[in-house]
């Protein structure tokens, strides 16, 4: 099952354009996390947000959360050819534990 | 600190082999996992831990066995290599807080490719 599920797939830009994905789950969580990870590599952390906050920013990375609407949002402003890469989110189930991915969004950044 | 380190980097097995692959974190984090990612899609969760001598399935636990016999040691047994366990494996640890769950470190990966 896909607790996290991204939106879009895939996302093809210019470079100072801004990037929005889109994440959704299903169950009650205690935080969600967003992701980085370059092709063949490792997952690197961006953002953890608390189901008690709405907004995070870290840099030119803004995250949102809508725990009424099980939704989440990470919007990378000025994206640069370096932000190409695949974007995750990821919950605990039922807020525990047992950690769930969704399938990602790939972006592209055109320079 | 080194983090999360995990061996060996690439490995090939036959059909029906058995391997060991090692997780090692320096953080003294409680929460431990193992992921599987297969191409194009996002990780699934094989097994986690949440302390030593404490472990538990997670999405995909078929085929794999884990022990957590101390905190920084976390070993993901394949007890009978099949070509439907070849895969990218990515061990994972974090700290915890009030039961909860926070940022998990990354390992670089294991690429395994059953034939």
């Amino acid at each position: 099952s896909q607790q996290g599920e991204e939106d879009p797939q895939a996302l093809s830009i210019q470079e100072g354009e801004n990037a929005t994905m889109n994440c959704s789950y299903k169950t009650s969580i205690n935080n969600l996390q967003w992701y980085r990870q370059n092709s063949g590599r490792g997952l690197v952390h961006l953002i953890l947000i608390r189901s008690n906050e709405r907004e995070k920013h870290s840099g030119r990375l803004r995250v949102t959360l809508d725990t009424s609407k099980k939704s989440s949002s990470l919007l990378i402003t000025a994206s640069r050819a370096a932000d190409t890469a695949s974007y995750f989110c990821a919950t605990g189930e039922g807020g525990g534990f047992k950690t769930i991915f969704g399938a990602g969004t790939r972006l592209f950044v055109k320079a | 600190n080194a983090g999360v380190t995990q061996t060996p980097k690439f490995q090939v097995l036959k059909t029906g082999q058995s391997m060991t692959l090692q997780c090692a974190q320096d953080m003294n984090h409680e929460y431990m996992s193992w992921y599987r990612q297969d191409p194009g899609m996002g990780l699934r969760l094989i097994h986690y831990s949440v302390g030593a001598g404490i472990t538990d399935q997670g999405e995909v636990p078929n085929g794999y066995n884990v022990s957590r016999s101390t905190t920084e040691d976390f070993p993901l047994r394949l007890l009978s290599a099949a070509p439907s366990q070849t895969s990218v494996y990515f061990c994972a640890s974090s700290s915890t807080t009030s039961g909860t769950m926070n940022t998990q470190y990354f390992g670089p990966g294991t690429r395994l490719t059953v034939l």
